[in-house]
């Protein structure tokens, strides 16, 4: 238990859909991110928060909608997506800062996109 | 940008063996981690070591960062120990991940 939870592990859904993915954390951080993970390629980090605050977008296509209501809870909305999108999709948290310092990271969601 | 590459790419042991896994990287770095990724897809932080030496258990890590390389050691290997082991630095505000190393444990 890292202390950070998602919900929920799985999820299938059809390109019209939409859906949200939910990241909580428990450890009094104030940075949190999403990445994404696909078959046979590295980690990608798409959204970083601190402070409620989004820092960085990376060139994620705007079918995600990240939103950080509080330092605790992390979402992740969902729409029109295409099946290259399916993936594992990870969040994690930080100690406050900038710059990312020592990451824990949530189960996952394990994405599929029909 | 910075590049990190990961040795070996698979590793397969017979249980309680040792094990060496390393991590290259192409520039200088503020932050690396390693982190043990298991078979249901959870990522398990290792070990936060930007610079020197430190161990937990059967694990311990080393990062010579002037010399642009970690080391992840394994010992007396057990089949929970199987998944994808990754480091992942941080450099000029960006973090990247290597590519993993896939690990197998026997019995």
């Amino acid at each position: 238990e890292t202390g950070v939870t998602q919900t929920p592990r799985h999820l299938v859904m059809g390109m019209t859909n939409k859906k949200s993915l939910k990241c909580e954390q428990h450890l009094g951080h104030n940075a949190m991110y999403w990445y994404k993970q696909s078959a046979k390629k590295p980690l990608e980090l798409m959204f970083v928060y601190n402070f409620k605050e989004q820092t960085e977008n990376n060139s994620v296509p705007s079918r995600f909608s990240p939103e950080c209501p509080n330092s605790s809870h992390l979402f992740l909305h969902l729409h029109t997506l295409q099946p290259e999108d399916s993936a594992l999709y990870l969040c994690a948290s930080s100690r406050p800062g900038v710059m990312h310092t020592e990451a824990f990271f949530g189960q996952g969601t394990r994405l599929t996109v029909v | 940008g910075i590049q990190v590459e990961q040795s070996p790419p698979d590793l397969i042991l017979q249980e309680g063996a040792n094990s060496t896994l390393r991590c290259n990287f192409s520039d200088s770095v503020n932050n690396l981690q390693w982190f043990h990724q298991n078979p249901w897809g959870q990522l398990i932080n290792l070990f936060y070591i930007p610079s020197g030496t430190k161990q937990n258990g059967r694990l311990s890590a080393t990062t010579v960062a002037t010399e642009r390389y970690s080391l992840l050691y394994i010992s007396s290997s057990q089949t929970t120990d199987s998944g994808v082991y990754f480091c992942a630095v941080e450099s000029r505000d960006k973090v990247i991940f290597g590519p993993g190393t896939s690990l197998s444990v026997i019995p």
